[in-house]
């Protein structure tokens, strides 16, 4: 059974801070890792893509993919009331299908 | 591009009926994949196609559910007959791959929302 696991949160960060969210995952041959953000009753979004080792960025966005640990994680700087969402981390498992952790709530206070 | 529609946005039912859920993915992409969501398990993935050609459905439920890809640019989704655990949003997604083994972005359509009663 591959799996992605995330601490389903809520996070809860003050506006302008950094905002850290990790995710797991158990299939070691996984290649494409991915985060999507899904506001309350929207459909997931995709907002980052990392393929190997090390750090990409994207905006306030930083993804930071550590195949040997099997950990991905998504920084978000400056955090905004607007990036309060669920962040999902999906790792791609074989057959180029997706396999998605249930998500963790950020909640960014004013 | 208009991106990945999906119709209905919203679908009530009595049991016992037949579902039919609508997609049509992004142009130019060869993947396509329906997924489920609820509260209590996520999102899940139902069945994934690849060229139009069903590869993976280890995540269809029961007979109850079918797929069909019958050309590049629509898909369908069948429960019948429905049942109140049924009930969730469906997502369809589509992308571009390259290769079997590495995917590129996936992009979601707006979902329906299915409601068995």
């Amino acid at each position: 059974q591959k799996e992605v696991e995330q601490n389903s949160g809520p996070l809860s960060v003050p506006e302008g801070a950094i905002a850290s969210l990790n995710c797991t995952y158990s299939d070691r041959g996984s290649q494409s890792f991915f985060w999507y953000r899904q506001y309350s009753g929207k459909s997931p979004e995709l907002i980052m893509s990392i393929y190997s080792n090390g750090d990409k960025e994207d905006g306030r966005f930083t993804a930071q993919l550590n195949k040997a640990s099997q950990y991905v994680s998504l920084l978000i700087r400056d955090s905004q009331p607007s990036d309060s969402a669920t962040y999902l981390c999906a790792v791609n498992s074989g057959y180029s299908t997706l396999t998605f952790g249930k998500g963790t709530m950020l909640l960014v206070s004013p | 591009d208009a991106g990945v529609i999906q119709s209905p946005r919203h679908e009530v039912t009595e049991m016992g009926q037949e579902v039919t859920l609508r997609c049509k993915p992004i142009s130019g992409h060869n993947s396509l994949f329906w997924y489920r969501q609820t509260m209590m398990r996520g999102l899940e993935l139902l069945i994934y196609f690849n060229n139009n050609v069903p590869i993976d459905d280890s995540g269809m439920p029961e007979d109850r559910f079918s797929a069909k890809m019958p050309n590049a640019s629509f898909s369908t989704l069948k429960i019948q007959p429905s049942e109140p655990r049924d009930s969730a949003v469906y997502f369809c997604a589509s992308s571009f791959t390259i290769t079997t083994r590495m995917n590129t972005e996936a992009f979601f359509g707006q979902g329906t929302r299915l409601t068995v009663v």
